[in-house]
C-alpha cells in the first residue's frame, strides 16, 4: 500500500465550478499535509500547508484534513482556466524535506 | 516567497555522457537540499538528501556512483548524472528550505527535463 494515494484523474470542469481534489494516506502518524500545484514542465509550487486536522482557507482555496479517516481534500472555488495544472498532495510525520510522501497528482483542466 | 533556481531547464545528451544540474537557493543558505525524480504521471520520488560540506544521503535503490551530488556551498547543490542512459531520462527537481525554521516549508526548483538519446 502506498503511503499516499491520489486519483490521477484527469478532471475536467467548466470555469466557475467548485473543484474537489482528494487524497488518502495510510500512516496515522502523519501530521503535516500539503497541496502543491504543478504546471506542465515546472517544479511544484506550494499552495496550502496544514498541520494536524481541520480546515485552512486561502482565497479561493480550502484545504481540509480529516485524520480520523486519513483523508485530505483541496477545494477550489470559482475555478479559473489558470487553475489548470496537476495538483499533488503530500504528507509527512515530521516537517523535514526527506520525509515527505507525495501522491501521483491529479490533472485538472478548467474549460473557459 | 523563497526562490530556488534550477539550471538547465532542459537538456538532451548522448548516451554515455554526463550531465550536471545545478540548484541554487537564492534567498536562504541551505545546509540541506533535496533531489527528486519524477516520471510522467507518477509521484515525486526522493533520490537523495544533499548535505553541505559532507556526503549526500541516498535513498534505497538510488545508485550513488551514478547520481553524484555535491553541496559545496550553502547556496548551491549539483546533481551529476554520470554515463547517462535512456532509462535515466526523467524530470529532476530539487528543493531547499524556504527559511530557517521548519514552519517555512520547502521551495522547489523549476525542474530539469533530461532526455538521453
Amino acid at each position: 500500500q502506498k503511503e499516499v494515494e491520489q486519483d490521477p484523474g484527469p478532471l475536467s470542469v467548466p470555469e466557475g465550478a467548485i473543484v474537489s481534489l482528494n487524497c488518502t494516506y495510510s500512516n496515522s502518524a502523519f501530521q503535516y499535509f500539503m497541496w502543491y500545484r504543478q504546471y506542465s514542465r515546472k517544479g511544484p509550487e506550494l499552495l496550502m500547508y496544514t498541520y494536524s486536522s481541520g480546515n485552512k482557507e486561502d482565497g479561493r482555496f480550502t484545504a481540509q484534513v480529516d485524520k480520523s479517516s486519513k483523508y485530505i481534500s483541496l477545494f477550489i472555488r470559482d475555478s479559473q482556466p489558470s487553475d489548470s495544472a496537476t495538483y499533488l498532495c503530500a504528507s509527512s510525520q515530521t516537517n523535514t524535506g526527506n520525509q515527505f510522501y507525495f501522491g501521483t497528482g491529479t490533472s485538472l483542466t478548467v474549460i473557459p | 516567497g523563497a526562490v530556488v533556481s534550477q539550471h538547465p531547464s532542459r537538456v538532451i545528451c548522448k548516451s554515455g555522457t554526463s550531465v550536471k544540474i545545478e540548484c541554487r537557493s537564492l534567498d536562504f543558505q541551505a545546509t540541506t537540499m533535496f533531489w527528486y525524480r519524477q516520471f510522467p504521471k507518477q509521484s515525486l520520488m526522493l533520490m537523495a538528501t544533499s548535505n553541505e560540506g559532507s556526503k549526500a544521503t541516498y535513498e534505497q535503490g538510488v545508485e550513488k556512483d551514478k547520481f553524484l551530488i555535491n553541496h559545496a556551498s550553502l547556496t548551491l547543490s549539483t546533481l551529476t548524472v554520470t554515463s547517462a542512459h535512456p532509462e535515466d531520462s526523467s524530470f529532476y527537481i530539487c528543493s531547499a528550505p524556504s527559511g530557517p525554521e521548519a514552519a517555512y516549508g520547502y521551495t522547489f526548483g523549476s525542474g530539469t527535463r533530461l532526455t538521453v538519446v
